[in-house]
């Protein structure tokens, strides 16, 4: 069965800490695809970031940057010096190639302190 | 701008009433999505439709209907054998239907009962 868990329910840090964002997911497909989306107060879901199995070198882009690592089934993302705009619901999603559906994790909330 | 509108943003519904919520995109998208968001439970899918006059059934579609004559709009219909509607709704769509395509979002739709 496919799954995705984000451990972490909620989460606090003051401005300008660093904040890494886990999740761990379960497929045995080896052709699948994972995806970082980030849902601020306002209600709709930003698409932030896909990774397809194929492709473990990390990336960033700005403030953000994603570890993919296939040996503990982790995508982990970090905000660095993070700040009060980030504040915001995240959820990791999961999908595979045969399959038209997205299963979403149940999403971390993160609380920027200013 | 190109985008997912939903409407309206909050609605009520009385006991024993049908009610529709609007979806329209204008980014060209074959594929739209609903899901339901409840607290602590991450997203849902109730129903997609891959191309105009198709939809299927997602992981809840129990108590929801759907319609997919235009290629632009796609409301859901919350029926009255839907016995829990209290949620967040969102619609989603998609360049095609596929797992490794990102999802675009609306800002949702909370629904309460009266």
């Amino acid at each position: 069965a496919q799954k995705v868990t984000q451990a972490q329910t909620e989460i606090s840090v003051v401005e300008k800490e660093d904040v890494t964002l886990d999740c761990v997911y379960e497929t045995r497909d080896t052709t699948y695809y994972l995806f970082w989306y980030k849902q601020p107060p306002s209600g709709e879901l930003v698409f932030l970031i896909r990774r397809n199995s194929f492709d473990e070198q990390n990336e960033i882009s700005g403030r953000y940057s994603w570890n993919f690592q296939k040996s503990t089934s982790s995508f982990n993302f970090t905000i660095t010096a993070s700040q009060v705009v980030d504040s915001a619901v995240y959820f990791c999603a999961l999908s595979m190639n045969r399959d038209d559906k997205i299963i979403f994790g149940k999403g971390t909330r993160l609380h920027i302190l200013p | 701008d190109g985008g997912i509108t939903q409407s309206p943003k909050y609605l009520f519904r009385k006991e024993g009433q049908n009610v529709t919520l609007s979806c329209e995109q204008n980014l060209n998208h074959d594929a739209m999505y609903w899901y339901r968001q409840d607290p602590g439970q991450g997203l849902r899918l109730i129903y997609y439709s891959q191309i105009v006059n198709d939809f299927q059934k997602g992981d809840i579609a129990e108590g929801y209907s759907v319609s997919r004559e235009k290629k632009e709009s796609f409301p859901l219909t919350v029926t009255s054998a839907q016995k829990n509607p209290t949620a967040f709704y969102l619609c989603a769509s998609s360049i095609i239907m596929g797992g490794y395509q990102p999802q675009h979002f609306g800002d949702g739709t909370r629904l309460s009962i009266l």
